[in-house]
C-alpha cells in the first residue's frame, strides 16, 4: 500500500534541457510535500518543498508543482546540470501529530553531457 | 563538522547476532530518526525521538530496539538478527517535529546478514 508514488525509476535528459520528475499519492491528508536529492554512498538531501495551500514553489533552478485535485506534483529542474545526476525522491506528510515522513522510491536522473 | 553522522558506515554479521549502530547530530536539532530503505528503495521510517522521548514506533519487530541517551545522539540496536534485516539505515535529524522542518540525513548504514 505505496502512499507516495514515483512511477518512473529513471529519467534520461539532455544537458540544458529540462528535467521532470514526477510523483502521485493517495492520501489525501497529506498537507506537505518535499523533494529529496541522493548521491551514491550519501544520505538523501533537502531540495524543496510546498505546502498543500500553495500550487507552485520556485527556489532557483528547482520548481515545485502541486496540483492537489489530481493528487500529484512534479519536479521541473532548468537548466539541468550533469550535477543535477542523482537519485530524487518525493516524499509527503500530514501534520496530524508528529512528523512522519512517506517516502516515494526514487526516480533516477542522469543528465547527459 | 558532518552535521549527522553514523557508524559503522558497513556491517556484515551473521544471522543470530546482535549488533548496533550509532548516530550523532551537532545541529541541536530536536527530534531524531531512523528510517531503512530496503531492496525496493523505498525509505520507510522506523522510529522517531524528541527530546529523548520516543514519539513514533512504526510496525518494527521489538528485536529492534532504539536508545537516546541525549537528544543529540539516537542508537539503533537489533538483536538476532534475521536475513531480512539486510538494508541501508539511515539516521535523521529534524528542527523539530513538524512536517516543514526538513529532515537532515547521514550517510546510510549498510548491513548485510549472511
Amino acid at each position: 500500500d505505496q502512499q507516495v508514488k514515483q512511477n518512473s525509476p529513471s529519467l534520461s535528459v539532455q544537458e540544458g534541457r529540462i528535467s521532470i520528475l514526477n510523483c502521485d499519492y493517495t492520501n489525501s491528508m497529506f498537507d506537505y510535500f518535499l523533494w529529496y536529492k541522493k548521491y551514491p554512498a550519501e544520505g538523501p538531501t533537502f531540495l524543496i518543498s510546498i505546502s498543500s495551500i500553495k500550487d507552485k514553489n520556485e527556489d532557483g533552478r528547482f520548481t515545485v508543482f502541486l496540483n492537489k485535485s489530481a493528487k500529484h506534483l512534479s519536479l521541473h529542474i532548468v537548466p539541468s546540470q550533469p550535477g543535477d545526476s542523482a537519485v530524487y525522491f518525493c516524499a509527503a506528510s500530514s501534520d496530524a501529530g508528529a512528523q512522519k515522513l512517506v517516502f516515494g522510491q526514487g526516480t533516477r536522473l542522469t543528465i547527459n553531457p | 563538522d558532518t552535521a549527522v553522522s553514523q557508524t559503522p558506515k558497513y556491517l556484515v554479521t551473521q544471522m543470530g547476532n546482535d549488533k548496533s549502530i550509532k548516530c550523532e547530530q551537532n545541529l541541536g536539532h530536536d527530534t531524531m530518526y531512523w528510517y531503512k530503505q530496503d531492496s525496493k528503495k523505498f525509505l520507510k521510517i522506523m522510529f522517531s525521538y524528541n527530546n529523548k522521548e520516543l514519539i513514533i514506533n512504526e510496525t518494527v519487530p521489538n528485536r529492534f530496539s532504539p536508545k537516546s541517551p541525549d537528544k543529540a545522539h539516537l542508537n539503533l540496536h537489533i538483536n538476532s538478527l534475521e536475513l531480512g534485516d539486510s538494508a541501508v539505515y539511515f539516521c535523521a535529524s529534524s528542527q523539530d517535529g513538524h512536517s516543514n522542518s526538513p529532515l537532515h540525513f547521514g550517510n546510510g548504514t549498510r548491513l548485510t546478514v549472511t
